[in-house]
């Protein structure tokens, strides 16, 4: 399997672009994580779904942050209008079980934003 | 508040030595807690898993121990190589509701092996 595939590996924008993150999860694997990781406060949750029903959301920074499944193997996160607090490295994961299993992770997306 | 605390923040090592990183938690109720690695520009993997009923697992030159009733596990690494070199995070799952856990991470150990 090639594990979870993340894109773009590094997005450079300037404040007040939209950012549109991507994921593919594992095949077979029933749950998305999206988290992200910064030095201050190192790995946090933003939002998981399951069966791609959006389950908790409440790790969304505010309402520039959206993230969608529309179906099980593809993922977005989107930032509208993006903040240079926003920089940070964006992680997917997934996993079969969900919380008690495993979680894989995708190599990360780094974001800068100028 | 469910919370897990690792130490120490970063450590310096010479290869082929041994070093020990611990993590403490205070996430009740407990469903497990696992050990992932994270090198430098990628995603974490896992090492190991510990449930309550497990002491002691290893993987390799990896040992990990969990003590349930002090919430604390430590993980130990063996003759230590150069590879070694990364962030080692320590992540408790907890449920929540019948069938939904939560992950609550540890901030991390950053280790530094040196030739």
């Amino acid at each position: 399997d090639a594990g979870v595939i993340q894109s773009p590996r590094h997005e450079v924008t300037e404040m007040g672009q939209e950012v549109t993150l991507r994921c593919k999860p594992i095949s077979g694997h029933d749950y998305l994580f999206w988290y992200r990781q910064t030095m201050m406060r190192g790995l946090e949750l933003l939002i998981y779904f399951n069966n791609n029903v959006p389950i908790d959301d409440s790790g969304m920074p505010e309402d520039r942050f959206s993230a969608k499944m529309p179906n099980a193997s593809f993922s977005t996160l989107k930032i509208q209008p993006s903040e240079p607090r926003d920089s940070a490295v964006y992680f997917c994961a997934s996993s079969r079980t969900g919380y008690t299993g495993e979680l894989f992770f995708g190599e990360g997306s780094r974001l800068t934003v100028l | 508040k469910n919370q897990v605390e690792q130490s120490p923040q970063s450590l310096i090592i010479l290869e082929g030595k041994n070093c020990t990183l611990q993590c403490n938690y205070t996430v009740s109720p407990f469903s497990n807690l696992r050990w992932y690695k994270q090198d430098t520009g990628r995603g974490p993997v896992s090492l190991t898993i510990m449930t309550f009923s497990e002491n002691t697992k290893s993987n390799g030159r990896y040992t990990a121990t969990l003590d349930a009733d002090t919430k604390q596990s430590s993980l130990h690494i063996t003759a230590s190589q150069l590879s070694d070199s990364a962030s080692y995070i320590c992540v408790v799952s907890a449920p929540i509701t019948s069938g939904t856990y939560k992950y609550i991470f540890g901030t991390g150990t950053r280790l530094k092996v040196l030739a």
